[in-house]
């Protein structure tokens, strides 16, 4: 089992601020992806970062692939009130099947 | 945008019970999933389906779980007799192809009581 450790769990902070949520793994993956969840609904594509080193920008939210594949960093830039929810980092195993990371939970508040 | 489907959004059903949960992935996705979110944990693999057959399926997904793609357009996770820990959030997926994002239906939120 390929296990994707993300950190923080849990975040809380003023809007405005800056923070980065870390998803680390023992594992190389071929590639990565970032979800982002709502409460009661199911969690939404953000971005797929497949080359090491690569870095992909969403407005204010900028997504980092490390050189070595195993680990990926979401930066988000002057936090929204907007920004909240559960943020998933996700890879795929040699088969079919991908493994989620455990969640940061962010709370932004207004 | 086409969307995953799933239905119902909420299913109570009594311990023992039978429950089939359904989902439409997007029209020309070949892989589709199953996955569960007990309330306030991480999301877990449950089963994934690929030319009319199970391709993978984890530990969770044991003899009372069942899929079933019967027309070509539903796809069914059927629990044979619900237990209480089976309370969660059941979520479908799908995607093109092996290397293309999942893209996730809203849930079914199951409750056995």
């Amino acid at each position: 089992t390929q296990l994707l450790e993300q950190s923080p769990q849990f975040l809380s902070i003023q809007e405005g601020e800056n923070l980065t949520v870390y998803c680390n793994s023992s594992s190389v993956f071929s590639s990565l992806q970032w979800y982002r969840q709502e409460p009661g609904e199911g969690p939404v594509l953000l971005v797929t970062v497949v080359t090491g080193g690569e870095v992909k920008k969403l407005k204010r939210l900028t997504f980092q692939f490390g050189d070595a594949r195993k680990d990926s960093s979401l930066h988000i830039t002057a936090a929204q009130p907007g920004d909240t929810g559960l943020y998933l980092c996700a890879g795929p195993n040699t088969g079919n099947q991908f493994y989620f990371g455990t969640g940061t939970s962010l709370t932004v508040i207004p | 945008e086409p969307e995953v489907t799933q239905t119902p959004s909420h299913q109570v059903t009594q311990m023992g019970q039978e429950v089939i949960l359904r989902c439409v992935p997007i029209s020309n996705h070949l892989y589709f999933y199953w996955y569960r979110q007990i309330l306030g944990q991480k999301v877990e693999f449950l089963v994934s389906f690929y030319n009319n057959e199970i391709s993978e399926k984890s530990e969770i997904f044991d003899d009372q779980f069942s899929v079933e793609r019967p027309d070509g357009s539903n796809f069914t996770l059927k629990i044979r007799s619900t237990k209480l820990e089976d309370s969660a959030m059941y979520f479908c997926a799908s995607r093109v192809w092996r290397d293309s994002p999942l893209h996730f239906g809203n849930g079914t939120r199951l409750t056995v009581t």
